[in-house]
């Protein structure tokens, strides 16, 4: 598509629950990038697809969180277990290699009751 | 891990003043870029600018790598320009951004 697609664009779920978020990046970015954005903690990496190469996981707050990407293209962040301090804007990034500019998804907006 | 400081933290003006955000990083970079979130969250890459300067329209960026800042200009400012503006670079690696904690600015007409 001509940009990064992101769904849900909201999600309200209970604690405890399991939640995907997925990213459609824009074809043929090889970068892929997961980014949350909350209030007081500003832009914080969480993790970064590269290609085929393994993923760079070192900001992802806990075990809880993990993430995938198949076939080099589409990417799901899944949070076990949700707790209130998961809510949040999740949002995508790609780019056509390491050293191009970022285009960003919407977000999805997820909100922990 | 780098640190990225941008000054003002707020902004207001007035439509057709002229504004300058300025981006501090503690380390060299080979990659900057600046993003402008609407009012409605969306993040639009505004410029890829490791070093040198760049223009697109009414908006215009200089970074000096060798003095570690980078700056962002806006003429002619319109209500729509109103959002907060990031600078990021990466935290030794080529990709992994660290952002600043933005400018917000107001443009009122």
């Amino acid at each position: 598509g001509a940009g990064v697609s992101q769904s849900p664009s909201n999600k309200v779920t209970e604690k405890g629950k399991d939640v995907e978020l997925r990213c459609d990046p824009i074809s043929g970015h090889t970068a892929l990038y997961w980014y949350r954005q909350s209030l007081g903690q500003g832009l914080e990496f969480l993790i970064y697809f590269q290609g085929n190469s393994a993923p760079d996981k070192s900001g992802l707050p806990s075990d809880r969180f993990s993430a995938e990407r198949t076939g080099g293209s589409v990417s799901t962040l899944t949070i076990q277990r949700t707790q209130q301090e998961d809510s949040a804007v999740y949002l995508c990034a790609s780019s056509l290699g390491q050293l191009d500019g970022y285009t960003f998804g919407s977000g999805t907006r997820l909100t922990v009751v | 891990g780098i640190q990225v400081e941008q000054s003002p933290p707020d902004l207001i003006l007035q439509e057709g003043a002229n504004s300058t955000l300025r981006c501090n990083f503690s380390d060299s970079v080979n990659n900057l870029q600046w993003f402008h979130q609407n009012p409605w969250g969306q993040l639009i890459n505004l410029f890829y600018i490791p070093s040198g300067t760049k223009q697109n329209g009414r908006l215009s960026a200089t970074t000096v790598a060798t003095e570690r800042y980078s700056l962002l200009y806006i003429s002619s400012s319109q209500t729509t320009d109103s959002g907060v503006y990031f600078c990021a670079a990466p935290g030794g690696s080529n990709y992994k951004l660290t952002f600043g904690k933005g400018t917000l600015l107001t443009v009122n007409p």
